[in-house]
């Protein structure tokens, strides 16, 4: 089944700067790819997703990259804020009546003022 | 617009008693639902998943079963829980389609002890 890895545990930047995380999948027919976005106890939050027919897409301070033949795909955050602050999950759907999301183990991200 | 309700927000319960954790969804009619399971400071994992009333497919057996007795309604439960089962357990709707986002809950944290 798909594999999802997330590469960076934990990530620190300063508010201002911008923020990547990176995540790679494996399974060639996943083509829905969503970020989340959890605070401290309590449940996901949607930030932004990406389709497999595009490589590019961008929502005010939020870009995401997808790099299909390296089955690579990243959240960059810019300008950052203190209230960016949270862990983001990547996520993979490889299709199926389901839809069903693999998700990779999380980034904590912390803007520090 | 479209409300997801889980009940309880947590709940602390002794191992081998029974548990019902419920889930409803307003706004939305004949939406996917699904149930995931974040062991604490994890990733998610799907367990169960329903396209339609009644029916409920089982993605990963951890000794826990899901119930659709309405269209807006999704229970998770077991006749006896397991000191594994303790984290934090999300609802989720889609719309229905073929990889569109999740809308989760604000989740249920269980402690097991």
């Amino acid at each position: 089944g798909e594999k999802v890895e997330q590469h960076e545990s934990t990530l620190s930047v300063r508010e201002g700067d911008s923020a990547v995380i990176n995540c790679t999948y494996t399974d060639t027919a996943s083509s829905y790819f969503p970020w989340y976005k959890q605070e401290a106890g309590k449940g996901l939050h949607f930030v932004i997703d990406i389709r497999s027919n595009v490589d590019r897409k961008q929502s005010q301070r939020l870009i995401v990259l997808l790099d299909k033949k390296a089955k690579r795909f990243s959240l960059h955050i810019t300008a950052t804020q203190p209230e960016d602050s949270a862990i983001y999950f990547c996520a993979a759907s490889s299709g199926g009546s389901n839809a069903k999301l693999t998700f990779g183990k999380g980034t904590k991200l912390s803007v520090k003022s | 617009a479209q409300t997801i309700h889980q009940w309880p927000v947590a709940e602390i319960k002794a191992v081998g008693s029974p548990l019902s954790l419920g889930c409803t969804i307003k706004g939305k009619s004949s939406p996917n639902l699904y149930w995931y399971w974040q062991a604490t400071g994890g990733t998610l994992q799907q367990l169960f998943y329903s396209i339609t009333v009644g029916q409920v497919e089982s993605v990963v057996q951890l000794n826990l079963s899901a119930s659709r007795p309405k269209d807006d309604q999704f229970i998770l439960s077991t006749e006896k829980l397991l000191l594994s089962h303790s984290g934090f357990y999300l609802c989720a709707w889609s719309p229905g389609h073929l990889n569109e986002r999740l809308f989760f809950g604000h989740g249920t944290k269980l402690s097991v002890l």
